[in-house]
């Protein structure tokens, strides 16, 4: 069964430092998306892409992060200047953008410490 | 703001029992709603969906049931087991173009042997 992966499973980086983010989505899905989810809190939605373009994004997507489709298959999320907040599991996910479901397919995510 | 909760941070049940995981939304605008099961360790995984112009959807061993007149939605496990044991989030879409989910805080499922 098609899955989607993200490398690595955890990423430790220092204050300051600039980390990316990779996730290979499944290979014939459209719409693509990045989440975090802070300790024992809500999955929370970042930000979609569709079409090589941002299609959406929430307020916590600010200028430090961007999101990239460098080739066919990756998808990769940059935090430029990190924060200890920015702590959390990302987690990528894709959907085939059915008209008639938007059910989407998580990656196992990435874990994000900075310290 | 908008927001999707949860009135149970945690349920326990016994193994075989019916569960039932609740979930309040706040846009009465919304018109798709997803249960998802995250397991320790791991991603959010798709369970179960409804369109807004349905009140109850069957899947295999779930059934979703939406009350749009309260903004209420639950999920319901037949016979549960202990892979059941995980949390469970309730997500709503915002925007007529499947981008924005609002996840709700997520139940804990405790399956007691």
């Amino acid at each position: 069964e098609p899955e989607v992966t993200q490398t690595p499973s955890h990423q430790v980086t220092q204050m300051g430092q600039e980390v990316i983010l990779r996730c290979v989505p499944i290979s014939n899905h459209l719409y693509f998306y990045w989440y975090r989810q802070i300790l024992g809190q809500k999955v929370e939605f970042l930000v979609s892409f569709y079409n090589n373009e941002i299609s959406e994004k929430s307020e916590i997507f600010d200028d430090q992060f961007s999101v990239e489709r460098p080739d066919g298959s990756n998808f990769t999320l940059k935090i430029r200047s990190t924060k200890l907040e920015d702590s959390a599991m990302y987690f990528c996910a894709s959907s085939g953008g059915s008209a008639t479901s938007y059910e989407q397919y998580f990656g196992p995510g990435t874990r994000l410490t900075v310290t | 703001g908008e927001s999707v909760g949860l009135h149970l941070p945690t349920l326990s049940v016994q193994e075989g029992d019916n569960s039932i995981i609740n979930c309040a939304y706040s846009n009465s605008a919304s018109d798709y709603f997803i249960w998802y099961k995250q397991e320790s360790g791991k991603g959010p995984q798709f369970i179960i969906d409804i369109r807004s112009n349905m009140d109850k959807r069957q899947g295999q061993r779930v059934t979703v049931l939406l009350n749009k007149t309260v903004k209420h939605l639950s999920l319901q496990i037949a016979a549960t087991q202990p892979g059941d044991s995980a949390v469970y989030f309730c997500a709503e879409i915002l925007d007529n173009y499947g981008q924005n989910f609002v996840f709700g805080p997520g139940t804990r499922l405790s399956v007691l042997p």
